[in-house]
Order: structure tokens, then sequence, then C-alpha cells
């Protein structure tokens, strides 16, 4: 069974401050993609990495895909009230699996208070 | 430019009804994917779908769930004879033919209540 475990479930900081959320797994994925959900709504996609280094830079924050494509890290600086929300990693191509589905993270949950 | 869209946005079914949850996916995508997220549960996978194919079911219930998606209009997920343990939000995301990274747009979601 592929798994991703994310962390921290909940983080709670105050505007200004930098975070790091973590996305880890045993198996080697294709590709590795980060969401971010709001309430009620459908995830939205923040980007892709695919290969395995690479890092990835969206404004204030900053993704990057472990060497060996079974890890993932979003690092966010400066971190802002509107960046309160649901994140998640998301891995396709996992294992056995080509199908292009996703295996889900349980989710970070982010609170900034300014 | 529409996004991945669903209706209904909320559906409320009583035990034992049937319950249809349509999906149009982006234009130009002709890959569908089905996800469930149970309260208090991250998203999981059900079914991938290509016109008129089912690629892969392995995250589908052996009963009373069933997808589709037909060479003309919407996916449809079908839930027969929905119990309390349905209720869940259900979304559906898209893919264009070639997606090198498996890039995927969910839709708003579904939120399925049995009553």
């Amino acid at each position: 069974t592929q798994l991703l475990e994310q962390s921290p479930q909940f983080l709670s900081i105050q505007e200004g401050e930098n975070l790091t959320v973590y996305c880890n797994s045993s198996s080697v994925f294709s590709s590795l993609q980060w969401y971010r959900q709001e309430p009620g709504e459908g995830p939205v996609l923040l980007v892709t990495v695919v290969t395995g280094g690479e890092v990835k830079k969206l404004k204030r924050l900053t993704f990057q895909f472990g060497d060996a494509r079974k890890d993932s890290s979003l690092h966010i600086t400066a971190a802002q009230p509107g960046d309160t929300g649901l994140y998640l990693c998301a891995g396709a191509g996992g294992g056995s699996s080509n199908t292009g589905k996703l295996i889900f993270g349980q989710g970070t949950t982010l609170q900034v208070k300014p | 430019n529409a996004g991945v869209m669903q209706n209904p946005r909320h559906l409320v079914r009583r035990r034992g009804q049937e319950a249809r949850l349509r999906c149009s996916p982006m234009k130009g995508h002709s890959h569908v994917y089905w996800y469930r997220q149970l309260p208090e549960e991250g998203l999981k996978f059900m079914v991938y779908l290509q016109k008129e194919n089912i690629i892969d079911e392995s995250g589908m219930p052996k009963e009373r769930f069933s997808a589709e998606f037909p060479k003309e209009g919407p996916s449809i997920l079908r839930i027969q004879q929905v119990v309390r343990g349905d209720s869940a939000a259900y979304f559906c995301a898209s893919s264009p033919p070639v997606s090198p990274g498996y890039e995927q747009y969910f839709g708003p979601g579904t939120r399925l209540t049995v009553t």
C-alpha cells in the first residue's frame, strides 16, 4: 500500500513567519503535486514536480522534490493571512501503478494569524 | 475557459435511494478521475476513466457504485441504495490526453448527505 505521510497536520503561526510542510513516502513517485483546498471547494493545483532534486518557486512558496523522488517539501516565506488553508501533497505513478491516479497525504491545515 | 464542472453541488438522499453525480471535464481533457473525501479523512481515489473506457477502478467499492464516461456527455458516478456511510464530498478531476506530470484539475465537488 502506497502512503504519503504529511507533517505537520496542523500549523498555527503569526504573520511574517516562515514554515515548511513535509511529505514523505517509502514509494517512488513519477511526479508529485501540491494542492491547496479552501473549505467547501475542490483542491487547486499549485505546482507539479517531476525530476528528482527539482526546485520550483511560486512567489513566496518554494517546492522541492527529493533526489530519490520519495519525498517533497513546501516552504512558505513570510506567511500572510491569505495563505491560510489546507495544503495537500499528492503523488502519481507510485509503485506498480502507472494509471495516473493520485495518492494524497492527509493534509496540513495552516492558520496564519495577523 | 471553464474549469471542471460538477453538479449538483449539494445532494441529499434518503437511505436506499440512488445518487447520480455528474462531472464535465475541462475543454480538451479526455481523462476523468473520481475521488471521495470522507469527513476528517483525506482524498481517496475511486476510479479513472477515459471516453467509453474504465481504466482503473481499484478504489471503487465492489457493490452499489458504478461510473461511466460516455462518448457524449458528462461522466457519471452512480451510487445505488445509498447508506449513511456514503455521506462525503465527491470530487472529479480531469487531465489532458498528454499529461507529463499527471496534472489533474479538480471540480468544486458534490457534497452528498444521506439521511
